[in-house]
């Protein structure tokens, strides 16, 4: 299947400092890219989705300005915490749609293996 | 607006047993359904997914899911639990007629007890 990268795969920061990640679609284009968060024992909450060439479209409840979403090109998404509290620490998974022409494929997200924050 | 439940926090199984990991769904039109498989302080994978046709959809790993719309049911399985398929599940769904978000169940903890 296809192959989504994260990174980095953790980082330990300090409170007001602020963190980029970097999120990979390696062995195909995608258009569109979503960004998650995931607290201990809880299921995955979609902070945002990322178009490649215009603005992300967030969440209800997710600080854009806290939250920067770049999509600069089709294989390439970032994350940027900005100004980070503890209350941002987490486990943050991107997610990539395959784009097709045609077929069912383009139905299927492929995620990556997360990075994990702890902000000190 | 859509929804995903998974009614079983947890779910324990003898090495060797089938298994059955349950998911209910709710969407306004026709849905796109999904499973996904996490792994300790790992992103997910993708298992399966039913799009349209055969109800019955396999998947990676031995595992295969039914769609049932009458139940709106789409309940994973496997006929013999590997102690290797302990993990968390995750089923989604995505409502066809609408916008581009998946939308997660809570997830459903396997534990294949060897």
């Amino acid at each position: 299947g296809a192959v989504v990268s994260q990174h980095p795969s953790w980082v330990i920061c300090k409170s007001g400092t602020s963190v980029k990640i970097e999120c990979r679609s390696l062995d195909f284009q995608a258009t569109t890219m979503f960004w998650y968060r995931q607290f201990p024992k809880q299921s995955l909450m979609l902070m945002a989705t990322s178009n490649e060439g215009s603005k992300a479209t967030y969440e209800q409840g997710v600080e854009k300005d806290k939250f920067l979403i770049n999509h600069a090109s089709l294989t390439l998404s970032t994350l940027t915490v900005t100004s980070a509290h503890p209350e941002d620490s987490s486990f943050y998974i991107c997610s990539a749609r395959e784009e097709f022409l045609a077929g069912d494929s383009q139905e299927t997200q492929y995620f990556g293996p997360g990075t994990r924050l702890l902000v000190l | 607006a859509q929804s995903v439940a998974q009614p079983e926090d947890q779910v324990n199984v003898a090495e060797g047993n089938p298994l059955t990991v349950k998911c209910t769904y709710s969407v306004s039109g026709n849905p796109y359904l999904f499973w996904y498989v996490q792994y300790p302080n790992r992103g997910l994978q993708f298992l399966l997914k039913y799009i349209t046709g055969d109800n019955l959809v396999k998947g990676s790993y031995g595992f295969e899911a039914e769609f049932n719309k009458s139940q709106t049911s789409f309940h994973l399985k496997k006929p013999s639990a590997l102690v290797s398929d302990s993990a968390l599940y995750f089923c989604a769904v995505r409502d066809r007629g609408r916008d581009d978000k998946i939308i997660f169940g809570k997830g459903t903890r396997l534990h294949i007890l060897p």
